[in-house]
């Protein structure tokens, strides 16, 4: 099993420039996840789709982020434009998703860690 | 809104000795998850346990167990026998029960293991 597949792994971008994250949630997963870490505000939800469809974007920060997930298999997180704030480690989860009131472990991306200068 | 707390910044253990690492949470929920996550220099997010709220019995998983105190909202990790390779960040997160799948975290304890 490959797990969850993020990419790329490092980014560095100018201030201003659009930046897209990329990721491939498990197979037959249906919930997926993005996620943002910086050490003034820790990990935090930024946005979960289930059956391709968003949850939950209370997180995202502001218009400049946005995310997509056009298949099961394929969901993106851009940044337009991007500002030095934006820096931080993005992770991708996904899951099996729910089922009533049961747990299925999120299972977490390696994370694209983004510097904007 | 939910929110979890981790008192510790870091922490220290030596080699085959016991720590414990401290978490309080603060919701109005009845039903929901507790966990811990490991997050070693690699950067993977790895889960090392979970507790229902509605389970009395503490959660364990080999090397590492649970106290989980609901009335006062508390929900600490032990690592019992430490390991050079239990060196890491070490993050408590909670999901309300039902529908949602929302994980809030708390800040983390950098764990350090002393040969």
């Amino acid at each position: 099993d490959a797990g969850v597949i993020q990419s790329p792994r490092h980014e560095v971008t100018e201030m201003g420039q659009e930046v897209t994250l990329r990721c491939k949630p498990i197979s037959g997963h249906n919930s997926l996840f993005w996620y943002r870490q910086t050490m003034m505000r820790g990990l935090e939800l930024l946005i979960y789709f289930n059956n391709n469809v968003p949850i939950d974007d209370s997180g995202m920060p502001e218009d400049r982020f946005s995310a997509k997930m056009p298949n099961a298999s394929f969901s993106t997180l851009k940044i337009q434009p991007s500002e030095p704030r934006d820096s931080a480690v993005y992770f991708c989860a996904s899951s099996l998703g729910t089922s009533g009131n049961s747990y299925n472990e999120q299972f977490f991306g390696p994370g694209t860690r983004l510097t904007v200068l | 809104a939910q929110t979890v707390t981790q008192s510790q910044p870091e922490m220290s253990v030596q080699e085959a000795e016991t720590v414990t690492l401290s978490c309080t949470y603060d919701t109005s929920e009845s039903d929901y998850y507790l966990f811990w996550y490991k997050q070693p220099p690699s950067r993977q997010m790895i889960l090392v346990i979970r507790q229902e709220a509605y389970k009395q019995q503490n959660a364990t998983e080999n090397r590492f167990s649970v106290n989980f105190q609901k009335a006062a909202k508390s929900f600490s990790l032990k690592i019992s026998d430490s390991q050079l390779g239990d060196a890491a960040m070490y993050f408590c997160a909670y999901r309300r029960g039902g529908g949602s799948e929302k994980l809030v975290f708390g800040k983390g304890t950098k764990l350090t293991v002393n040969p």
